[in-house]
């Protein structure tokens, strides 16, 4: 099946920490995208990155970071300096750079003990 | 405050009735696009319609778009149960290098009841 995976589910992580998310699909897409979701709110915009080897910060990417080495995947690593990292991370990806009909994987909930 | 903000921020109809959900915004867009979220869950596309289209249809699913209002809609008809989710607009932006931006509302919870 094609799609994008997330892992893992739940994640816990001591105050100091930091911890990479994983994110990988295998529908050939080009963009990928990292958000966050907090309860009851839509999504922000961490991350992004249009092609191999390149990304662009997103709206709130203080005290996060990527890469994109493959096509297929583009982890995130939620480092030390992120105040207040609880919260819901989705990954998505769209098949062309414009980011139209983002195809979004199953989330992982992150918190900090 | 938010580019997307949707209204209501709750929804709750019986099975059968038709729903209604909107979104406004604040800048110029170049399309706009409606997601369903289930709990705790990734997001699922439903429909997208660019700045020069007023309405689009997709199964059950009609969104309408007018830009002088910078406002949406987004109706289902004939609902059902399973259409219990978070409904979220997302305004389409854009970047550098021809890429674009999501911004995403604040999403209306709907509740289909039996």
């Amino acid at each position: 099946d094609g799609g994008i995976t997330q892992s893992p589910k739940y994640l816990f992580r001591k105050e100091g920490q930091n911890v990479t998310l994983s994110c990988e699909q295998n529908l050939n897409h080009d963009a990928m995208y990292w958000y966050r979701q907090d309860p009851g709110q839509g999504l922000r915009l961490i991350y992004y990155s249009q092609i191999v080897n390149d990304f662009q910060k997103g709206d709130i990417a203080e005290g996060y970071s990527v890469s994109r080495e493959k096509k297929e995947s583009f982890p995130l690593t939620v480092t030390s300096a992120q105040k207040n990292p609880t919260a819901f991370y989705l990954c998505a990806s769209s098949i062309d750079r414009r980011g139209n009909e983002q195809f979004f994987g199953p989330g992982t909930r992150l918190t900090v003990l | 405050s938010q580019q997307g903000e949707e209204d209501p921020q709750a929804l709750s109809i019986q099975e059968g009735e038709n729903a209604t959900m909107n979104c406004s915004y604040k800048t110029s867009i170049n399309n706009l696009q409606w997601y369903r979220q289930n709990s705790g869950r990734g997001l699922v596309h439903l429909i997208l319609i660019r700045s020069n289209e007023r309405e689009k249809h997709s199964g059950r699913l009609r969104v309408t778009l007018d830009t002088s209002k910078k406002s949406s809609s987004l109706l289902i008809t004939a609902s059902r149960a399973a259409d219990t989710a978070s409904y979220f607009c997302a305004t389409a932006l854009g970047l550098i290098q021809g890429a674009q931006k999501l911004v995403f509302g604040q999403g209306t919870r709907l509740t289909i009841n039996p």
